[in-house]
């Protein structure tokens, strides 16, 4: 069955820390994933997006890395904000069309 | 450009009743896809439309249903309203009927409360 499943639910941090968010997939065939930002009650936004030959995107100071082997992903954030306050969505696309959402982290960054 | 447009933004209806909302593509995308998203949940894939023809259905009652116009904007319609309706339901466009592969950005969502 595919499936993205993130970690952790949740997280508070202080700002100016760094984080890192995980995504672990069983999806087949793999096709690409991808990390949205979502600000509460907003659409999600793409911060970046890998296919199966690439294993590090960065977007500013949001840096994705994919492991195909393990089929595990993460987001790291570095030197957060404020503004960084969302939910982090890793989406998993497979080769017949399907895209598979995980439920997303809430990152809390506190000042 | 105009990014994805959805309306309305926000819409508190009463069980038992239909609701339509919509959604307005990015000029040039020919997909439309439908989600739903309940609080601290990711997107369900609800409906995907492409130049106007069902392209994919995802499992929700055959009380949602959709449509997309000659001018690719599209319509979710939903009658019979449960609470469990209650959910932020966001359009995302597309300039591939394979939105998977070519990318699909989102709109900011229509927000529904059923009471």
């Amino acid at each position: 069955k595919n499936q993205v499943e993130q970690s952790p639910q949740s997280l508070i941090i202080l700002e100016g820390k760094n984080c890192t968010l995980q995504c672990n997939y069983t999806v087949s065939p793999f096709s690409n994933l991808r990390w949205y930002k979502q600000d509460t009650g907003r659409g999600p936004v793409s911060l970046t997006i890998m296919t199966f030959s690439e294993n590090t995107k960065s977007n500013g100071r949001y840096t994705a890395t994919l492991d195909a082997d393990t089929k595990q992903s993460s987001l790291h954030i570095t030197a957060s904000q404020l503004s960084d306050s969302a939910s982090y969505i890793c989406v998993v696309s497979a080769g017949d069309d399907k895209i598979i959402f995980g439920k997303g982290t809430r990152l809390h960054i506190l000042p | 450009d105009a990014g994805v447009t959805q309306s309305p933004t926000h819409l508190i209806k009463t069980r038992g009743q239909h609701v339509t909302l919509r959604c307005s593509p990015i000029s040039g995308h020919k997909s439309v896809s439908w989600y739903q998203q309940v609080l601290g949940q990711g997107p369900q894939f609800i409906f995907q439309y492409y130049e106007k023809e069902e392209r994919g259905r995802g499992n929700f009652p055959d009380r949602f249903s959709a449509r997309q116009f000659p001018n690719y904007s599209s319509e979710l319609n939903v009658n019979a309203l449960l609470l469990g309706d209650s959910a932020l339901y966001l359009c995302a466009s597309s300039p591939s009927s394979r939105p998977s592969n070519y990318g699909y950005t989102f709109g900011s969502g229509t927000r529904l409360t059923v009471v």
